[in-house]
């Protein structure tokens, strides 16, 4: 069964700190992991892919199949970066599903 | 391009009643997807549709829950009779379908609150 875990419900920093938001799965095959972001008021989009291999707004994310992760970072946070942010799992044997984890609102201080 | 609609916004009945939500993706998206989102915890998948067939709904709860995608664009869910667990928020995507992942993208969804 595909499961996703992101270990903190909520992760405040301040302004210009670093950020890692923590995403684990467990999936038999061979997995596509995402992150998707809820800004306040408007609704759940995607922030990046792992195939993707890029910085969307600063924000960077590896594919680690040995620790089974997919780790979220910034090296300098930004308020505008407050948000919620899910972590989500699809796979070649899962169609166009996702399965997202519990998510983890990131925030940021000034 | 128009994202995903989705109405009514906001819903609340008491238990036992019917409620019907509605959705029309973006146009040329082949899978719809419908979501519950219980406070708290991120979406699960309710039903995917491809066109008009039913690629998954392992994790709809049939006795209660129905949808259809009828013409391969709009799509309802329906819940009949309502549970107060039902309550949650109703997410609606779509995308552009397989064989590749695609980016899915969300309506605002329909806050159901069920008494």
């Amino acid at each position: 069964a595909q499961r996703v875990t992101q270990p903190e419900k909520l992760l405040s920093v301040f302004k210009g700190a670093p950020v890692e938001l923590k995403c684990n799965y467990s999936y038999s095959g061979s997995p596509e992991l995402f992150w998707y972001v809820q800004y306040s008021r408007q609704r759940l989009q995607l922030l990046l892919r792992h195939i993707s291999r890029e910085s969307i707004k600063g924000f960077t994310a590896d594919l680690n199949k040995g620790e089974t992760s997919f780790h979220l970072k910034k090296p300098f946070a930004q308020e505008e970066d407050s948000a919620m942010y899910y972590c989500a799992l699809g796979g070649d044997n899962a169609g166009n599903m996702l399965t997202f984890g519990g998510g983890t609102r990131l925030m940021v201080k000034p | 391009e128009a994202g995903v609609a989705q109405s009514p916004r906001y819903k609340i009945i008491e238990k036992r009643q019917s409620v019907a939500f509605w959705c029309n993706p973006i146009s040329g998206h082949a899978t719809l997807y419908w979501y519950q989102q219980i406070l708290g915890q991120g979406p699960k998948l309710l039903i995917q549709f491809q066109n008009n067939g039913v690629v998954d709904d392992s994790q709809l709860p049939k006795d209660r829950f129905s949808a259809e995608r009828l013409k391969g664009v709009d799509s309802t869910l329906k819940i009949q009779p309502a549970k107060l667990e039902d309550s949650a928020v109703y997410l609606c995507a779509s995308s552009l379908g397989r064989p590749n992942f695609n980016e899915q993208f969300f309506g605002p969804g329909t806050r159901l609150t069920v008494l």
